[in-house]
Parts: structure tokens; C-alpha cells; sequence
């Protein structure tokens, strides 16, 4: 089945280490972004990806770190410079890098830092 | 700042009543619109998507958009206790898919 998998779907860390989360998609979309999403808070864009080794900052950059090395890879990195890390991530792909093309959404990862 | 507002609700419906759910935005240049079903804890489905104006119906769902006016909305008809989430209204202002704008969503709930 074609889709997006993000890992792990929990995780835990202490303040002052980076953490990395996984997002792989199958789907051959050429773009892939990163979302936050705090409770009663709509989707906030964290980066966005719309080909290989490219990519592009979104509304809340700042803390974190993206790369794009396959066509099927986006990995985020949350470092100790994120103020307030603690919250669910959500990874999206798109066919087309056009506006028209709807976004399908990975599983998510909820983010605690302690 | 460009803005999508939603009514955080909650919307409560009876079953097998239609409930209505609305979306105005700001930019009068948005030219994609989307709504997103996301279930408690899991992530957002899409429902529909709308690129003009007038109504689009899939299935129990009519997605309506009026450009001069600047909102859309989305009609669930027969709700049913599995409609039970929070949608979520997104907007495209043109470009790249960097500009699309989230509400923070419509909490409805259908009672049995």
C-alpha cells in the first residue's frame, strides 16, 4: 500500500538534546513538508520540500532542521534551540508542487520533551 | 496576515441531521480550498477540495465555495456518530503549496 510512514509515533526526550523524526513516503510525490500542531491550534508550517537536496523555510523554522537527500526521505530534526518542542508532528506529501495538488498526511509523531 | 477563521464550535447535531460547517478567509487571491477530517489523536483525511465556485458533492458531502464573498463551506448530510472529529478548513493563496493557510479547525460532535 502506497502511503507516508512517519516514526516513531511516540517519543520522548530530555531538554537540550536534538531529536530526529522520520518521514518516508512511497507515494512518489515530489513534495514533502512538515507541520506542528499544538492542541486548538491549526496546522503550522514548519518546512516544505518541493524537489531533492531543495527546500524551503515555513512560518516556525526556527529550531529546526530538514534535509532532502531521496525523493522519498524528509527527516526533521528538532534541536535545543526550539523554545517549545513538545508537540505533535505531522509529515504531508503532495503529487505536484502546484497549490491545487491536496496534501496526504503520515500518522504523526507526538513529541514530548521534558 | 493572511487568515482562515473557523468556528472552534463545539457544533452538536442530532443523527441523520445535515450539519454545516463554515470557513471565511482573508486573501481574496486564495484560489484552492480544502477540508480535512482528523480524528481525535490521528492525523487529517482529506474530505474534498474545491477550486471554483458553486457546490461539489461527493457522497454525503457538498463542499461550497463563493469567491466574492469569501468563504466556503462544507454540508455533511445523514450525519452519523463516525462524523464525530474536528474539520479542519485549508486554503491555498496561489503558488506553491507554502501558502496554504489551516483553520484551526470545527469540533462536531453527533449524537446518537
Amino acid at each position: 500500500d502506497g502511503g507516508i510512514t512517519q516514526s516513531p509515533k511516540y517519543l520522548f526526550r530530555k531538554e537540550g538534546q536534538n531529536v530526529t523524526l522520520s518521514c518516508e513516503q512511497n507515494l512518489n510525490h515530489d513534495a514533502m513538508y512538515w507541520y506542528r500542531q499544538d492542541p486548538g491550534q491549526g496546522l503550522r508550517l514548519i518546512y516544505y520540500s518541493q524537489i531533492v537536496n531543495d527546500f524551503q523555510k515555513g512560518d516556525i523554522a526556527e529550531g529546526y532542521s530538514v534535509s532532502r537527500e531521496k525523493k522519498e526521505s524528509f527527516p526533521l530534526t528538532v534541536t535545543s534551540a526550539q523554545k517549545n518542542p513538545t508537540a505533535f508532528y505531522l509529515c504531508a506529501s503532495s503529487a505536484r508542487v502546484s497549490g491545487n495538488s491536496p496534501l496526504h498526511f503520515g500518522n504523526g509523531t507526538r513529541l514530548t520533551v521534558t | 496576515q493572511k487568515e482562515v477563521e473557523q468556528n472552534s464550535g463545539p457544533l452538536s447535531v442530532p443523527e441523520g441531521a445535515i450539519a454545516s460547517l463554515n470557513c471565511t478567509y482573508s486573501d481574496r487571491g486564495s484560489q484552492s480550498f480544502f477540508w480535512y477530517r482528523q480524528y481525535s489523536g490521528k492525523s487529517p483525511e482529506l474530505i474534498m477540495s474545491i477550486y471554483s465556485n458553486g457546490d461539489k458533492e461527493d457522497g454525503r458531502f457538498t463542499a461550497q465555495l463563493n469567491k466574492a464573498s469569501q468563504y466556503v463551506s462544507l454540508l455533511i448530510r445523514d450525519s452519523q456518530p463516525s462524523d464525530s472529529a474536528t474539520y479542519l478548513c485549508a486554503v491555498n493563496l496561489g503558488g506553491s503549496q507554502g501558502n496554504l493557510i489551516f483553520g484551526k479547525g470545527t469540533k462536531l460532535s453527533v449524537k446518537p
